[in-house]
């Protein structure tokens, strides 16, 4: 069972729809990631938080809006997606300090799909 | 030049065979290093922490040469449960750098 979890497991949306993503982490972690997916290609970085503070944002359009009210709980709210946004979003989280030198968890993940 | 760099494959081999992945790193920085292993349409999962002296669990055997920048993953004995895409990972501060990954095919 992952320690960290994802919901919903699957989501279909149109353009003009606004949803959010959750994420939730119960292994005291500071660090928490969202990763784009799509279909056969490698894992693509997209936000970083580092106790609840954004500390990366790899030029993602602004359609996509994180927040992270604690350390244990991600969000990703969509608005106005576009097709090419169909993927999977996976969450992760880490320990940081002197657990420094640890993996990344992951979520299961959720199916987007845009109609 | 991307931060983690891994052959894609794709790797097909026989059940039994032992096979070898190999990975690259750019920044001498990164502190600590770990195998992933994804299935199709799967979240990533740990297979290993890759220690700088070398370590096993079972048929995986992960070795890591920091002079070099460079990591391996052995599998001895391949099962057909070990088809998956493996993925080299990197972490240097809070930031993971991920290979794209290498897929792995074991035949009947």
């Amino acid at each position: 069972e992952t320690g960290v979890t994802q919901t919903p497991r699957h989501l279909v949306m149109g353009m003009t729809n606004k949803k959010s993503l959750k994420c939730e982490q119960h292994l005291g972690h500071n660090a928490m990631y969202w990763y784009k997916q799509s279909a056969k290609k490698p894992l693509e970085l997209m936000f970083v938080y580092n106790f609840k503070e954004q500390t990366e944002n790899n030029s993602v359009p602004s359609r996509f809006s994180p927040e992270c009210p604690n350390s244990s709980h991600l969000f990703l709210h969509l608005h106005t997606l576009q097709p090419e946004d169909s993927a999977l979003y996976l969450c992760a989280s880490s320990p940081t300090g002197l657990r420094g030198n640890q993996p990344q968890h992951f979520g299961d993940g959720t199916r987007l799909s845009i109609l | 030049r991307k931060e983690v760099e891994q052959d894609p494959g794709p790797f097909n081999v026989p059940e039994g065979a032992t096979v070898a992945f190999n990975c690259t790193y750019s920044n001498s920085a990164s502190q600590s290093f770990f195998w992933y292993r994804q299935d199709c349409r799967k979240e990533p999962k740990l297979l290993m922490s890759v220690y700088s002296s070398g370590n096993e669990d079972g048929r995986f055997t992960a070795q890591l040469n920091r002079a070099s920048q460079y990591i391996s993953l052995l599998i001895r004995d391949s099962k057909l449960s070990d088809s998956a895409t493996y993925l080299c990972v990197a972490r240097t501060g809070n930031q993971f750098y991920f290979g794209t990954g290498t897929s792995l095919t074991v035949i009947p």
